[in-house]
């Protein structure tokens, strides 16, 4: 079973910030987070991952809070494009025999 | 540089039958992984192989099964299907065994319709 719970849809005005929260209040110590994407009839995308700092690259940013129970991906300009399903995943760093475990995600929808 | 590639992308088979589903991963990538996903059940993993070895393996029934060839290239085969394997079959590469650094890279999926 997934270990986070994320709110089942959101909207966002083109152009305006996405902010998309992930609660996993059970997290343990070496658990990362890991955000990926699903765009309609594609393959997920992954985003971007975390352990405890503030990360962000070419596509988002993650806010980890200090207790690390809860995140937020943060899109900076959403676009039409980024119309998906997010999903925030834990899951231990290194464990190459821990499959990624994917709950349901937050549909986004950014509208013009 | 190529992703994954799955064939055949849109197949329709009927009850009883068999079918077998082929994956690439990006050159260099040793580990692929399958997931099922439907609307009801959402992603599930199915299994995952590195250098020629099942390494994991999810909560699916024997007639799921799978296998990965030296070049890495991996087929999956689902025997006498019902109606609820009609799923979209998902392929997903990484460098490292389960994609240690927690990055896959998925394909487009193999959209399979039992009826």
């Amino acid at each position: 079973d997934a270990k986070t719970t994320q709110p089942p849809s959101m909207d966002c005005a083109e152009g305006r910030a996405a902010n998309l929260p992930c609660n996993h209040s059970t997290i343990s110590g070496n658990e990362y987070v890991y955000w990926y994407r699903q765009i309609h009839s594609q393959g997920p995308q992954y985003i971007i991952h975390g352990l405890k700092n503030n990360e962000t690259n070419e596509m988002a940013s993650l806010i980890i809070t200090e207790d690390r129970k809860s995140s937020t991906l943060i899109l900076p300009h959403a676009t039409l494009r980024d119309t998906a399903v997010y999903y925030c995943i834990v899951r231990p760093w290194g464990s190459g025999n821990t499959p990624l475990v994917f709950g349901k995600g937050t549909r986004l929808s950014v509208i013009a | 540089k190529a992703g994954v590639t799955q064939t055949p992308r849109y197949l329709i088979k009927t009850r009883g039958q068999q079918v077998t589903l082929s994956c690439s991963p990006i050159s260099g990538h040793r580990s692929v992984s399958w997931y099922q996903q439907t609307p009801g059940q959402g992603l599930q993993f199915l299994f995952e192989y590195f250098s020629e070895t099942q390494r994991n393996k999810g909560n699916f029934p024997g007639r799921f099964s799978g296998r990965q060839f030296s070049n890495s290239r991996s087929e999956m085969n689902v025997s006498t299907l019902e109606l609820g394997d009609s799923a979209l079959y998902l392929c997903a590469s990484s460098v490292a065994q389960g994609g240690t650094a927690g990055e896959l890279f998925f394909g487009e999926g193999s959209r399979l319709t039992v009826l």
